[in-house]
């Protein structure tokens, strides 16, 4: 069974540049999380769809963080302009709402992450 | 969200039992209790989850005290590939929506000595 497929794993970039990270859910899955975990500490959340409409955002830094999921499938994630304190590993997760397939209802699968450091 | 409490750090012996600890004074009566474990460079997978009766699976047992405040969860036979940060994390009964959201804290550091 395919698992949560990001890409890339790893991204090295300067500040003030711009980055964007790529997930494919698990297929059914209609819920979406994107996670930031900084060395040391657990995920946080940062933003999360159920289809393609947003769920919470409450965490995101929107004046340089965005994250689409057009037709509630992939989703990216980018960052413009980056900045040092956004050195971290970027995870995506999903999960299913009805059950059946993969999965209980709420239960998170998430990729290997990619992580990004900035210069 | 209501909070959770666990050691930062904990050891134990290859194929010796390990009882990971977590309070949760603050659960509401709706909280599921869930864990998910963290390898090294992976992201977290789920190992268990349980509402107020204990819980087994292949992976784990769950051991939940009567008043859920606290729970436990029992690794019975630990292996290196064991050692990872396990997070202990409480969840809203309600379906889909905000309910599925996990707010992680630091976790335990599960060390595993051959």
């Amino acid at each position: 069974e395919a698992g949560v497929a990001q890409s890339p794993r790893y991204k090295i970039i300067e500040k003030r540049q711009s980055v964007a990270f790529w997930c494919n859910p698990i297929s059914g899955h209609a819920t979406l999380y994107w996670y930031q975990q900084i060395l040391g500490q657990g995920p946080k959340l940062l933003i999360q769809f159920q289809n393609n409409g947003v769920v919470d955002d409450s965490q995101l830094p929107k004046d340089r963080f965005s994250a689409e999921r057009l037709k509630g499938v992939d989703s990216t994630l980018k960052i413009q302009p980056a900045k040092l304190e956004d050195s971290a590993v970027y995870l995506c997760a999903s999960s299913t709402i009805q059950g059946g397939g993969q999965g209980r209802p709420g239960e998170l699968f998430f990729g290997e992450g990619s992580r990004l450091t900035v210069l | 969200d209501a909070k959770t409490t666990q050691p930062n750090s904990m050891e134990s012996n290859e194929e010796e039992p390990v009882h990971l600890p977590c309070n949760h004074s603050t659960i509401s009566g709706t909280d599921y209790i869930h864990w998910y474990r963290q390898l090294p460079s992976q992201g977290p997978e789920y190992v268990i989850h349980g509402l107020t009766s204990n819980v087994n699976n292949r992976m784990a047992s769950l051991a939940i005290a009567e008043d859920r405040k606290s729970s436990t969860l029992i690794l019975h036979r630990a292996t290196l590939r064991d050692a990872a940060v396990y997070y202990c994390i409480l969840r809203g009964m309600g379906s889909g929506g905000s309910n599925y959201k996990l707010t992680f804290g630091k976790g335990t550091l599960l060390t595993v000595n051959p």
